[in-house]
């Protein structure tokens, strides 16, 4: 089965930390996906690559950065966070675009 | 207006009904997806489909092309149904990358 890992569950930050939120995937695939989960709102994508060093913006890329230094490992950053930043992230991959997307199990962001 | 619509956004059932899940979307498309999230969960990938009927257990998918609708339908609910589902559908236009409905709260009570 594919698995996304999510480097963490749960994270706490303080207005202005740098945050790096990390996701790695074991199916060599090439589309990562970073989406940011709000009520009422589903989820927006924030950035995605499609190969390494590839990086194009989302519908919502402000205030984020992303990594893809290799295949397997897509990064999200975060500059200087603030609390319009709370939110659960999700990273995805896939193969292709129109193919099956798998998900992590999300990071739950609290900046206070 | 949303590019992907969802109805209804929440719903309560009781054990054993049987649930229908609207979709509809604005948008030509390839292909739909439904999701399936449980509470503080990841997402899981239930169906994608491009025409007529899909079936998993006591899951089943449809979609009409012509009217931009789909729909999910679960059989002989069970509590352990309960969960967030979500369609998205490819945006042809931006590479087709996905865009999501906003999602609808299913809870199953016993």
């Amino acid at each position: 089965d594919v698995k996304v890992t999510q480097s963490s569950r749960y994270l706490v930050k303080r207005t202005g930390e740098k945050v790096f939120l990390e996701c790695v995937q074991d199916m060599d695939h090439e589309n990562m996906f970073w989406y940011r989960q709000d009520p009422g709102l589903g989820l927006r994508l924030i950035y995605f690559s499609y190969d390494v060093k590839m990086k194009e913006k989302g519908d919502i890329p402000e205030g984020y950065s992303v990594s893809r230094e290799k295949k397997e490992r897509f990064s999200l950053i975060l500059e200087s966070a603030s609390t319009n930043q709370t939110s659960m992230y999700l990273c995805a991959s896939n193969h292709r675009f129109l193919e099956k997307l798998f998900f992590g199990s999300g990071t739950q962001l609290s900046v206070l | 207006k949303n590019e992907v619509e969802q109805s209804p956004q929440n719903l309560t059932a009781q054990e054993g009904e049987f649930i229908t899940i609207n979709c509809s979307y604005s948008v030509g498309i390839s292909a739909l997806h439904w999701l399936q999230q449980h509470p503080g969960g990841g997402i899981v990938s239930l169906f994608m489909l491009s025409s007529g009927k899909k079936k998993h257990g006591r899951l089943i998918a449809t979609i009409n092309i012509q009217e931009k609708h789909s729909s999910l339908h679960i059989t002989a609910s069970h509590p352990r149904d309960s969960a967030v589902y979500i369609c998205a559908v490819p945006r042809r236009e931006y590479g087709n990358k996905l865009v999501f409905g906003a999602g609808t709260i299913l809870r199953v009570k016993s």
